[in-house]
């Protein structure tokens, strides 16, 4: 059964790099039908895309945010990494990685989503 | 890009029939037959309902269901439950390979 399971420190102090990982378990992230996504939301917020990885290697992200963060793959792992550089309060939020699908309509979907890590912002 | 947006609340009694609606620009919703909508429970992960506007992922509720018109896109939800009371989401996708989600609606059922 495919699972998701975010992790990582759940204190960051601003400036510094916020790193998680997201294991992938029943499934190899080399998957051509799928890609991977990091989706945030801050306190009391709505959900914020923040970018995507897919079977190539190619990346994605929000145009905000494209300048702090890095999305990688580790295949010998089967885990995709978020890293998004000099935080600030603003950037304290739950963290969710989530499974894209590619439709055959070539759109997509996240269809399945972790239960998502809180990264909280302050020294 | 921008957020789309979408109601910050809506209501409805047991029974009856919602929509939410979700407005983003001619370089998203506008343009794209991608839009998907999810549904958050507190303390939850969201869960995908709808996605490609119309289509349902098996063993979705045919009680949700989408359309799109224009920059609008909206999730009509019939015979409405109490377990239907939850945040919804939409999600267009934005061109090369981007997305940008709405702001989220509250769903009451009164």
């Amino acid at each position: 059964q495919l699972q998701l399971q975010e992790s990582g420190p759940g204190l960051v102090k601003p400036s510094e790099t916020l790193s998680l990982t997201c294991s992938v378990s029943g499934e190899s992230i080399a998957s051509n039908n799928h890609y991977w996504g990091w989706i945030r939301q801050s306190p009391g917020k709505g959900l914020e895309w923040i970018g995507s990885i897919y079977h190539s290697g190619s990346t994605y992200y929000d145009p905000s945010l494209k300048r702090r963060v890095t999305i990688s793959p580790d295949a010998s792992k089967n885990e995709v990494s978020l890293k998004m550089r000099s935080v600030t309060a603003a950037d304290t939020a739950i963290y969710y990685c989530a499974r894209g699908l590619i439709t055959v309509t070539r759109g997509g979907l996240f269809d399945l989503w972790g239960q998502g890590t809180l990264v909280t912002v302050s020294s | 890009q921008s957020a789309l947006t979408q109601p910050a609340s809506v209501s409805g009694s047991p029974g009856q029939s919602i929509t939410i609606s979700c407005t983003g620009a001619s370089s998203d919703v506008g343009t794209y037959d991608y839009v998907s909508w999810y549904q958050q429970h507190p303390g939850e992960a969201p869960k995908v309902l709808l996605y490609d506007v119309t289509y349902r992922p098996s063993g979705v509720s045919t009680r949700f269901s989408g359309s799109k018109s224009g920059n609008t896109a909206t999730l009509t939800i019939s015979g409405l439950q109490a377990a239907d009371e939850a945040d919804y989401y939409c999600c267009s996708f934005a061109g090369s390979s981007t997305w940008v989600f709405g702001g989220g609606t509250k769903l009451t059922v009164l």
